[in-house]
């Protein structure tokens, strides 16, 4: 059973270039989060969603970052004009039924120049 | 609002050391809480996780007591590996998320 894919593993935008990172997550599970991880920091949750539908945002910049994860398809996480503080790694976790253990993938390392 | 705190690191030890990394949480009721592991480059690994006060988690010769008296849930393990250098998350679920420490980097040297 594969686990958590994420890609691309590393990405480099320029400053107000747009940064898609996707998410598969575990076979079987409905239930995605995305984390930001910041250089010496802990991990700050952004969203979680669940196919077709944002259950909470609570963690998400209110500009240029948007979440979705659509019926058919990976969990995506977009950020538009992106700027140099949005250099960090970006998680998604997975998750059967909304039960609390979460699976993390390999993450997407984004650099702004 | 629900919070963890972790000690602050790096913690340097040599191999067959003992170790310690002290959890303290804040939380409404008595949620799960875990430990999980981050090696350099790669994604959160969960570690060992513990559901209800008193439980013992453990794995890979690694424990960690829920104590509710103390709101702690310290990591340790009697003899650790160089392969054992990583950052160390304490973490606990909040509604739909987890809430994490700061994390715990640990070196190891030979």
């Amino acid at each position: 059973n594969a686990g958590v894919m994420q890609n691309p593993r590393h990405l480099v935008r320029r400053r107000g270039q747009e940064a898609r990172l996707r998410c598969s997550p575990m076979k079987g599970h409905s239930h995605v989060y995305w984390y930001r991880q910041l250089p010496e920091e802990g991990l700050k949750f952004m969203v979680y969603l669940q196919k077709e539908n944002i259950i909470d945002e609570s963690g998400m910049p209110k500009e240029r970052f948007s979440a979705e994860f659509p019926k058919e398809g990976p969990s995506i996480l977009r950020i538009q004009q992106v700027v140099r503080g949005d250099s960090a790694a970006y998680f998604c976790a997975s998750s059967p039924r909304g039960y609390n253990e979460q699976f993390f993938g390999p993450g997407t390392r984004l650099t702004v120049l | 609002g629900d919070s963890v705190t972790q000690m602050e690191g790096p913690v340097t030890l040599s191999e067959e050391a003992f170790l310690t990394i002290n959890c303290t949480y804040t939380a409404t009721g008595y949620p799960s809480l875990f430990w999980y592991v981050q090696y350099p480059g790669e994604g959160l690994q969960l570690l060992l996780k513990a559901t209800k006060a008193d439980d013992k988690g453990s794995n890979k010769g690694f424990e960690a007591t829920y104590r509710k008296e103390t709101t702690s849930f310290h990591l340790e393990k009697g003899s650790v590996q160089v392969s054992d250098s990583a950052v160390y998350f304490c973490a606990l679920p909040n509604t739909d998320k987890l809430i994490f420490g700061t994390g715990t980097r640990l070196q190891v040297f030979p």
